[in-house]
């Protein structure tokens, strides 16, 4: 199965915003509203950030946000803060027989 | 809060078996479905399969001659075992529930490292 595209790593100053991105194809991301993004910090399980392209779940920042553009989902995050710093995934709804494909991951650095 | 935790050898032989369980605690069990994912090192995450409160399943193809799951809803317990192992299946294993919405994962283990060696 080919993996959803991110970026290796994002960095951005405290109080700024980031985007992270997440591209796929028309089986995936294009296909279906069904994006969901998590953030792993060291030794943690992950964590549900975003769903369905751009819910959050009860008890998620709203400086969190989720949006979609044709194939290439995207991530942003305002008002940065120290604690943000921590690896970000993607997830879609795939129609092939695997049922979900991830992406690469993509580390964020807080300066 | 829901949790979930992996459980299992850290080191499995070439051509056996990998067994791992993963234990359910602070919600309800049923009407869920309940996912394995793996992910080899330097490598991107791969979904190996669900198993449904019920026991029905649904396995990655690729996988699916080896995979078996099994569910004891009486411990809240799942369980995955992957036969004829080999050093490609040497991974971080992660178990996880399916939100009820569907298509997207609500909850994560941390991951348990499963290594294939003699």
């Amino acid at each position: 199965q080919s993996a959803l595209t991110q970026p290796a790593s994002v960095s951005g100053s405290p109080g700024q915003s980031i985007t992270i991105s997440c591209t796929g194809t028309s089986s995936d991301v294009g296909g279906y509203n069904y994006v969901s993004w998590y953030q792993q910090h060291p030794g943690k399980a992950r964590k549900l950030m975003i769903y369905e392209v751009s819910n959050r779940p009860s008890g998620v920042s709203d400086r969190f946000s989720g949006s979609k553009s044709g194939n290439t989902a995207s991530l942003t995050i305002s008002g940065l803060k120290a604690e943000d710093e921590a690896d970000y995934y993607c997830t879609s709804y795939t129609s092939s027989s695997t049922v979900y494909v991830f992406g690469t991951g993509t580390k964020v650095s807080v300066l | 809060q829901v949790q979930l935790q992996e459980s299992g050898p850290g080191l499995v032989k070439p051509s056996e078996t990998l067994s791992l369980t993963c234990t359910v605690s602070g919600g309800s069990f049923n009407s869920y479905y309940w996912s394995w994912i793996r992910q080899p090192p330097g490598k991107g995450l791969e979904w190996i399969g669900y198993i449904y409160y019920s026991g029905s399943t649904n396995y990655n193809p690729s996988l699916k001659s080896r995979v078996t799951m099994s569910i004891d809803t009486s411990k809240n317990q799942f369980s995955l075992n992957l036969s004829s192992v080999t050093a490609a299946d040497t991974a971080v294993y992660y178990c996880a529930r399916e939100s009820m919405l569907g298509n997207y994962f609500d909850y994560w283990g941390q991951g348990t490292l499963v290594t294939v060696s003699s």
